[in-house]
């Protein structure tokens, strides 16, 4: 079992559908992270959530909403996406807050969104 | 604010050739953390290493070792005797220590190495 486990893999929406990208940590850590990796692009930081609380929201626009039920689990909600969305989302997890102890990030397989 | 910045976007070496990754950053901060990350074509980014601003001696990990040049703020990255499983997108990236903590990391564009058998 990998310990951050994303699902799924990959989803392809139109713009209208109501979709959600879930994120599992297996690994005890206590921060969550969501990235987004467009083509060319650093990869992003959109959220993060230290032990179930919202730490920082990167000016994300409204249409991607996060939630954070406990310390294991972290969701993206998505609606009314843009095909401009279209990305690999990464979930990652850490020790502590922001990078934690180590600083280190362990992340999942990511979420391949094709929004048409 | 912190940046990162990877020039080189793709490079392709022959098997068994060294290859260097660049990384350079900006921060304002005398405290910060550098790291580099491996995203295999799985998807996943895989850590590498961690260095404190404070540690400036170079490190060996088996073919990998690492630059730390606080003079030219660089974090360069080589790969000796490349083999094909090292094709992947490297990832260069930079934490701030503040008194709240860290921040979490800002990451550069990768570079996307292609070792060809």
């Amino acid at each position: 079992e990998t310990g951050v486990t994303q699902t799924p893999r990959h989803l392809v929406m139109g713009m209208t559908n109501k979709k959600s990208l879930k994120c599992e940590q297996h690994l005890g850590h206590n921060a969550m992270y969501w990235y987004k990796q467009s083509a060319k692009k650093p990869l992003e930081l959109m959220f993060v959530y230290n032990f179930k609380e919202q730490t920082e929201n990167n000016s994300v626009p409204s249409r991607f909403s996060p939630e954070c039920p406990n310390s294991s689990h972290l969701f993206l909600h998505l609606h009314t996406l843009q095909p401009e969305d279209s990305a690999l989302y990464l979930c990652a997890s850490s020790q502590g807050e922001a990078g934690g102890i180590t600083g280190e990030l362990f992340f999942g397989e990511g979420s391949r969104l094709t929004v048409l | 604010a912190q940046k990162v910045t990877q020039a080189q976007t793709e490079i392709s070496v022959v098997e068994k050739e060294d290859v260097t990754l660049d990384c350079v950053y900006e921060t304002r901060d005398t405290t910060y953390y550098l790291f580099w990350y491996k995203q295999p074509p799985s998807g996943e980014l895989v850590f590498l290493i961690r260095r404190n601003s404070f540690d400036e001696q170079n490190e060996i990990s088996g073919r990998y070792s690492w630059n730390f040049q606080k003079s030219t703020s660089s974090f360069n990255f080589t790969i000796t005797a490349s083999q094909v499983v090292d094709s992947a997108v490297y990832f260069c990236a930079l934490s701030e220590n503040w008194n709240s903590g860290n921040t979490p990391l800002v990451f550069g564009k990768g570079t996307r190495l292609s070792v060809i058998a």
